[in-house]
């Protein structure tokens, strides 16, 4: 069993939809739970990062962790076909720094039409 | 602000072969991080650079090595390449600061295609 696992799609919706990206993981050490989006050609970018259990709402974006089932959610409100790219959660023990490696999942790629 | 570079773009490589990739990190950032993503995978962790240290390796062979230098810029090196050794390779740099999050910013990175 891999530490963390991603539905790796594709998932098609229209422009306006709500879109739900999941991941779910082994590891209960894990502490610091992030979302990437990356572009085709590009380099992942940081989109929110949750430390432990909660909730976190940043616009059109909502993280939330749910530490005792092991298992992240980001739900993109209004989506807009310029969120079409391929969506990475990511896990650390620690804080992300100082030796501690980012778990990656493989990516849920996503296709929002007009 | 300048962001991460990467170079090259791409490179094509044969079996056996040797290889250096170059990341030039953030302004400010004094720790490089290297990822290996393969197609349709997430970044793998190779291993991570602080203060010209490596601090911290992933589950890699040792083919696979680095170095940082006083600029904060990095070099990843691959010896004996392989075929499975096609992938991006990522450049993610970050200000070390134990107490608190920090982002690792990425670079666009290099498509190696070892034939």
């Amino acid at each position: 069993q891999k530490e963390v696992e991603q539905d790796p799609g594709p998932l098609s919706v229209p422009e306006g939809a709500i879109v739900s990206l999941n991941c779910t993981y082994s590891n209960s050490a894990f502490q610091y739970f992030m979302w990437y989006r990356q572009y085709s050609r590009k380099g992942p970018e940081l989109l929110m990062y949750t430390y432990s259990s909660g909730n976190k709402e940043d616009g059109r974006f909502t993280a939330q962790v749910d530490k005792s089932s092991k298992y992240i959610s980001l739900f993109i409100r209004d989506s807009q076909p310029s969120d079409s790219a391929t969506y990475l959660c990511a896990m650390s023990a620690a804080v992300p720094a100082a030796g501690t490696a980012l778990i990656f999942g493989k990516g849920t790629t996503l296709s929002v039409s007009s | 602000e300048t962001g991460v570079t990467q170079s090259p773009t791409h490179l094509i490589k044969t079996r056996g072969q040797q290889v250096t990739l170059r990341c030039s990190s953030q302004s400010g950032h004094n720790t490089v991080s290297w990822y290996q993503q393969a197609l349709g995978q997430g970044p793998q962790f190779i291993f991570q650079y602080y203060r010209e240290e490596e601090n911290g390796r992933g589950n890699f062979p040792p083919r696979f090595s680095g170095l940082q230098f006083p600029n904060y810029s990095s070099e990843l090196n691959v010896n004996a390449l392989e075929l499975d050794d096609s992938a991006l390779y990522l450049c993610a740099s970050s200000l070390e600061l134990q107490s608190s999050y920090n982002e690792q910013f990425f670079g666009p990175g290099t498509r190696l295609t070892v034939l």
